[in-house]
């Protein structure tokens, strides 16, 4: 089964506007870290926010916000007020805790969400 | 400069040679990281390393070696390369996580782009 779903493959967004980018992910672990990260053209990754599931307040970082809903096991990413420079693939991840103490805990990522700002 | 790392930036290869992709980070992170990036999948880890002299397999390693001699190297050799290995590799590294309370983030190399003729 897929950890982490990404449903939208692309997104459209005028300018200005705010956008939702959908992440579902699945975990039996009571602890576990969720993050977005983007990947522009030139093809880095960029760490944009991490949710602790154990965090009472959804995670914001300037324009990014993170829309958590655990019971639902969905950790949205909110753009507000879009950009042109913000057009890159964005992925979901999550890191779970149960694995054992002094091994790496690995990211699991999405398929990623390609998303367009237009003008 | 501080950082993460990664040589070559672009390789091509023929099947059957053998190539080894470096990475290198500045930090002193405890954990690195090998990732593959192909069209549809998202990145998917090939192996990981917790410290010098400890490694462990990732999602998709076959086909991939991996050491660890020195904290800020974690070099992925490709024993003998095949078409299916034409991807984009991501090197990463990161701090421990506090147990179960606290996930740090993963720092990414640039990437290598490799392909395989």
């Amino acid at each position: 089964a897929q950890k982490i779903t990404q449903t939208q493959p692309g997104m459209f967004v005028q300018e200005k506007e705010a956008v939702t980018l959908d992440c579902t992910y699945d975990t039996s672990d009571q602890s576990y870290g969720l993050f977005w990260y983007k990947q522009p053209s030139s093809g880095e990754m960029i760490f944009l926010i991490y949710q602790g599931s154990y965090d009472e307040q959804n995670a914001t970082e300037g324009r990014y916000s993170l829309n958590f809903q655990k019971a639902r096991k969905s950790a949205n990413l909110v753009i507000s007020a879009s950009q042109l420079g913000d057009s890159a693939m964005y992925f979901c991840a999550m890191r779970e805790g149960k694995e054992a103490s002094g091994s790496a805990r690995q990211l699991t990522f999405g398929s990623g969400t390609q998303l367009t700002v237009l003008p | 400069d501080a950082g993460i790392t990664q040589s070559p930036r672009y390789k091509i290869t023929e099947t059957g040679r053998q190539v080894t992709l470096m990475c290198h980070q500045t930090w002193s992170h405890s954990y690195m990281f090998w990732y593959r990036q192909d069209l549809g999948h998202g990145l998917r880890l090939i192996y990981y390393s917790a410290a010098a002299d400890i490694t462990d397999k990732g999602e998709v390693p076959d086909g991939y070696v991996v050491s660890r001699s020195k904290t800020e190297n974690f070099p992925l050799t490709l024993e003998s390369a095949t078409r299916s290995q034409t991807s984009v590799y991501f090197c990463a590294s990161s701090e421990p996580d506090l147990p179960l309370l606290f996930y740090n983030e993963q720092f990414f190399g640039p990437g290598t782009r490799l392909t395989v003729l």
